[in-house]
């Protein structure tokens, strides 16, 4: 059973460039979280989903950012007009239902803003 | 809302010592707190969790133990091993509103020197 999957690991964009992440879930999970990891930091919760839904964005910035999981495919978290202070680690956990289950990381993408 | 502070934010023991790293959370309504272990350039692993129902649990050199009326949690290290080496996270889970979200401490670096 593959682990929480992310992609790309690595990924470099100029100022106002867009820039896609992709999570694919633990199988059978339908609960995703994304959460953002600033240099030498913690894990900031940004927006958690399940499939079609967004369950909780209170994390999120009010712009630029979206986040989503469609019925198929991987949950998608959109950076639009990308700034250097975006520049961080975007992690993306699963859990198999909601009500404190054990969540699970992917590796992460590592987004560099030049 | 949930706060959590995590101490020391740096830890150097021997090896074959104990380790000890301590979180306070600010939400008395807080009922999962999970451990992460984080190696360099990789995602958060859950090494051990516990519930608001359980006052310690314990997985072989691992311990966490929590003091409801206090609002502390502690992650208990025995026998260290230079490869426990890494970053440890704490976080608490403050269910609301149908959101599982966890709120992280801010880390602790833990040396293990041979």
């Amino acid at each position: 059973n593959a682990g929480v999957m992310q992609n790309p690991r690595h990924l470099v964009r100029r100022r106002g460039q867009e820039a896609r992440l992709r999570c694919s879930p633990m199988k059978g999970h339908s609960h995703v979280y994304w959460y953002r990891q600033l240099p030498e930091e913690g894990l900031k919760f940004m927006v958690y989903l399940q499939k079609e839904n967004i369950i909780d964005e209170s994390g999120m910035p009010k712009e630029r950012f979206s986040a989503e999981f469609p019925k198929e495919g991987p949950s998608i978290l959109r950076i639009q007009q990308v700034v250097r202070g975006d520049s961080a680690a975007y992690f993306c956990a699963s859990s198999l239902r909601d009500g404190n289950t054990e969540a699970f990381f992917g590796q992460g993408t590592r987004l560099t803003v030049v | 809302g949930e706060n959590v502070e995590q101490h020391p934010s740096t830890l150097s023991v021997q090896e074959g010592d104990s380790a000890v790293i301590k979180c306070t959370y600010s939400d008395s309504a807080s009922n999962y707190f999970p451990w992460y272990k984080q190696e360099l350039g990789k995602g958060p692993q859950l090494i051990i969790d516990i519930r608001s129902n359980v006052g310690e649990k314990k997985d072989q050199r691992i311990a966490v133990t929590l003091n409801k009326t206090a609002k502390h949690f502690s992650l208990h290290i025995t026998e260290t091993q230079p490869e426990d080496s890494a970053v440890y996270f704490c976080a608490a889970s403050l269910p609301m509103d149908s959101s599982y979200k966890l709120i992280f401490g801010s880390g602790t670096r833990l040396l293990v020197r041979p």
